[in-house]
């Protein structure tokens, strides 16, 4: 079974540009999350989804901060205009519907913004 | 509001020996509680989980971690360490309606051989 799979793994930037990160969950998993993990620091919850529903979003900085799931299945996490400070690894986890504790992470995403 | 700390930013074992990483939560009624590995590169994986019941609870890769909750504290062991078990770990609480997963801020730990 294929694991939570996301993408790029690595991505450099200049501040104010804008970037993207995508995630594919795994197949059946209606709960998708994105989190920020900033360096030395656990991981923070940005926003979780159930199916296409936004169903806690309030660590998400919304005034540069977006986040899609259109159809339910993968997810795309943007950011514009990105600031030095928003370097960090943004991860992905999903989990069977109703099953919060058990989230299966992505390798994530490794972004400096220069 | 709930939170995780973990007293330890970096620990250095020597493979065979035991390990004990400490973790101390604060939450307001019975927490779940969770314990995380992170190597480098990868993606966060579940070790073990305490919901309820016995208060040692026994993960995978040989770990186990003991609720005390006089102590407000969720410690993780290893009885005897492995190289691969060099990596970070994470202690986690979450509240029993599904939400609002807080993390410490993790501990490395290093193996010698």
């Amino acid at each position: 079974e294929a694991g939570v799979v996301q993408s790029p793994r690595y991505k450099i930037i200049e501040k104010k540009q804008p970037v993207a990160f995508w995630c594919n969950p795994i197949s059946g998993h209606n709960t998708l999350y994105w989190y920020r993990q900033n360096l030395g620091q656990g991981p923070e919850l940005l926003i979780r989804y159930e199916n296409e529903e936004a169903v806690d979003d309030s660590q998400l900085p919304k005034d540069r901060f977006s986040a899609e799931r259109l159809k339910g299945v993968d997810s795309t996490l943007k950011i514009q205009p990105a600031e030095l400070g928003d370097s960090a690894v943004y991860l992905c986890a999903s989990s069977l519907e109703g099953r919060t504790y058990e989230q299966y992470f992505g390798p994530g995403t490794r972004l400096t913004v220069t | 509001a709930q939170s995780v700390t973990q007293p330890d930013i970096h620990i250095t074992v020597s493979e065979g020996a035991s390990l004990e990483l400490r973790c101390n939560y604060s939450y307001g009624a019975t927490p779940y509680l969770f314990w995380y590995v992170q190597s480098p590169g990868q993606g966060l994986q579940l070790l073990l989980k305490y919901f309820s019941g016995d208060t040692l609870v026994q993960g995978i890769k040989g770990f186990e971690a003991e609720f005390k909750r006089s102590q407000s504290s969720f410690n993780l062991r290893k009885p005897s360490v492995h190289w691969s078990d060099a990596a970070e770990y994470f202690c986690a609480v979450g509240a029993p309606d599904g939400n609002d997963m807080r993390f410490g801020a993790g501990t490395r730990l290093t193996v010698k051989p």
